[in-house]
């Protein structure tokens, strides 16, 4: 059973502060992606990587970064976080590029 | 870069009647086409999933159709019943095994 974790389900920041946001897989998948959730918008792709070390940008990578170390963990990263990151963010891996198991999801509210 | 849109947003049938949403892409190229389902306050999963060489596939009480040709396919409930009420979201895998969500469909089920 694919099991994804987040660091945290809710997160509370200030303008400005540096947020660190992690997901951790146990499948060994090869694939890891950071989406945000927005209501009216869907998932919305933020950065992917396909292996370590290695990251792309999704379709909003602005005001973000990631780091992927270790195969199993895959970090996002808000550098100086703006109000208008205020989302839920979802963390998902998978195998092959088919289906991706998601995790329980990171409500942050940024004041 | 890949597009999908989703009809309808929100969609209130009675229980024991159809449902049915609808996506649209836009990359030609694009070969699988996920659908997923996210119960309030729990994490997207895959409920089903079709490939650009198959037209309909079926598990249950779902299927999902799909158009090349006019780029577009449907997810297809049966037999609503009320632990089917949930936020529904399609999918298309575009450049680079990425997926590009539509906005979600809000169903819900009357008893």
């Amino acid at each position: 059973d694919v099991k994804v974790t987040q660091s945290s389900r809710y997160l509370v920041k200030r303008t400005g502060e540096k947020v660190f946001l992690e997901c951790v897989q146990d499948m060994d998948h090869e694939n890891m992606f950071w989406y945000r959730q927005d209501p009216g918008l869907g998932l919305r792709l933020i950065y992917f990587s396909y292996d370590v070390k290695m990251k792309e940008k999704g379709d909003i990578p602005e005001g973000y970064s990631v780091s992927r170390e270790k195969k199993e963990r895959f970090s996002l990263i808000l550098e100086s976080a703006s109000t208008n990151q205020t989302s839920m963010y979802l963390c998902a891996s998978s195998f092959g590029g088919i289906e991706q198991f998601f995790g329980p999801g990171t409500r942050l509210t940024v004041l | 870069g890949e597009n999908v849109e989703q009809h309808p947003s929100t969609l209130s049938v009675q229980e024991g009647d159809s449902a049915v949403i609808k996506c649209t892409y836009s990359d030609s190229a694009s070969n699988y086409f996920p659908w997923y389902k996210q119960e309030l306050g729990k994490r997207p999963q895959l409920i089903i999933d079709i490939r650009s060489n198959v037209g309909e596939k079926k598990d249950q009480r779902i299927a999902v159709t799909l158009n090349k040709t006019a780029k577009h396919f449907s997810l297809h409930i049966t037999e609503t019943q009320p632990e089917d009420s949930a936020v529904y979201f399609c999918a298309a895998m575009g450049y680079g095994n990425k997926l590009v969500f539509g906005a979600g469909t809000i169903l819900r089920v009357k008893s």
